[in-house]
C-alpha cells in the first residue's frame, strides 16, 4: 500500500525549532518529488516547499524561507521538513504529498502533524 | 503569485442536485489545474488533474474543465460522501497556489 505518514508536530514557543518526517511506503520514494503543504486552523492549503527526487534542488515559499529546510534521504525512504525561528502563524497541520515523475500534481498526501507555536 | 479565486466559498445543495463550482487564476496557467476534496480533519485527495483528467477510482460524476484562466469543477449527481470542502491548485509555476476552498453542504 502506498503511504506517507507524517510525525514531529507538536507545541513548541515562539523561536523555537522542531523537525517534521515523513516516511513513504509503498512505492520508489527517490523517484518523486516531494512537497511539504501546510494548512492553519480554518483556513486554505498553503503550499511550503518542495524537493527534487535526488535532493540537489529545493523551493521554498517567501514566508518561511531562511528559517525551514526541506531535505530527505533515500536510503531511509523518508523526507523532512527542518523548522527554525518558528513564530505564531507557522501553527497549522503539515502535509507531506508526492508528485508522480513528469506530472505536476499531488496525488498522494499524509495524514499531517499538527504543529502548534505559543507560548 | 498567481492568485487563484474560487466561487461561491460556500453552496447548499441536496442528493442528486448537479454542482458547479469555479476557480479563476489571476493569469494564464495552460491546463495546470488541479482539483482537491477534503473532508474534516482529513489529508485533500486529488479528484482532477492537469484542469480534466480523473484521478484513478474517482466517480465518474466528477468532471472538470477549462484552460487558460478559468475552470469548473462539476459534479453531475451529488451523493452523501460528497459533502466536503472542494479546492483548486495552480501547479503553471512557483509557489503553487490553491483556491481559499468551497464548502459543499447539505440543504
Amino acid at each position: 500500500e502506498v503511504q506517507l505518514v507524517e510525525s514531529g508536530g507538536g507545541l513548541v514557543q515562539p523561536g523555537g525549532s522542531l523537525r517534521l518526517s515523513c516516511a513513504a511506503s509503498g512505492f520508489t520514494f527517490s523517484s518523486y518529488w516531494m512537497h511539504w503543504v501546510r494548512q492553519a486552523p480554518g483556513m486554505g492549503l498553503v503550499w511550503v516547499s518542495r524537493i527534487s527526487p535526488d535532493g540537489s534542488s529545493t523551493t521554498y515559499a517567501d514566508s518561511v524561507k531562511g528559517r525551514f529546510t526541506i531535505s530527505r534521504d533515500n536510503a531511509k525512504n523518508t523526507l523532512y521538513l527542518q523548522m527554525n525561528s518558528l513564530r505564531a502563524e507557522d501553527t497549522a497541520v503539515y502535509y507531506c504529498a508526492r508528485v508522480p515523475p513528469s506530472t505536476r500534481y499531488m496525488d498522494v498526501w499524509g495524514q499531517g502533524t499538527t504543529v502548534t507555536v505559543s507560548s | 503569485d498567481i492568485q487563484m479565486t474560487q466561487s461561491p466559498s460556500s453552496l447548499s445543495a441536496s442528493v442528486g442536485d448537479r454542482v458547479t463550482i469555479t476557480c479563476r487564476a489571476s493569469q494564464s496557467i495552460n491546463t495546470y489545474l488541479n482539483w482537491y476534496q477534503q473532508k474534516p480533519g482529513k489529508a485533500p485527495k486529488l479528484l482532477i488533474y492537469t484542469a480534466s483528467s480523473l484521478q484513478s477510482g474517482v466517480p465518474s460524476r466528477f468532471s472538470g474543465s477549462g484552460s487558460g484562466t478559468d475552470f469548473t469543477l462539476t459534479i453531475s449527481s451529488l451523493q452523501p460522501e460528497d459533502f466536503a470542502t472542494y479546492c483548486c491548485q495552480q501547479t503553471y509555476s512557483i509557489p503553487n497556489t490553491f483556491g481559499q476552498g468551497t464548502k459543499l453542504e447539505i440543504k
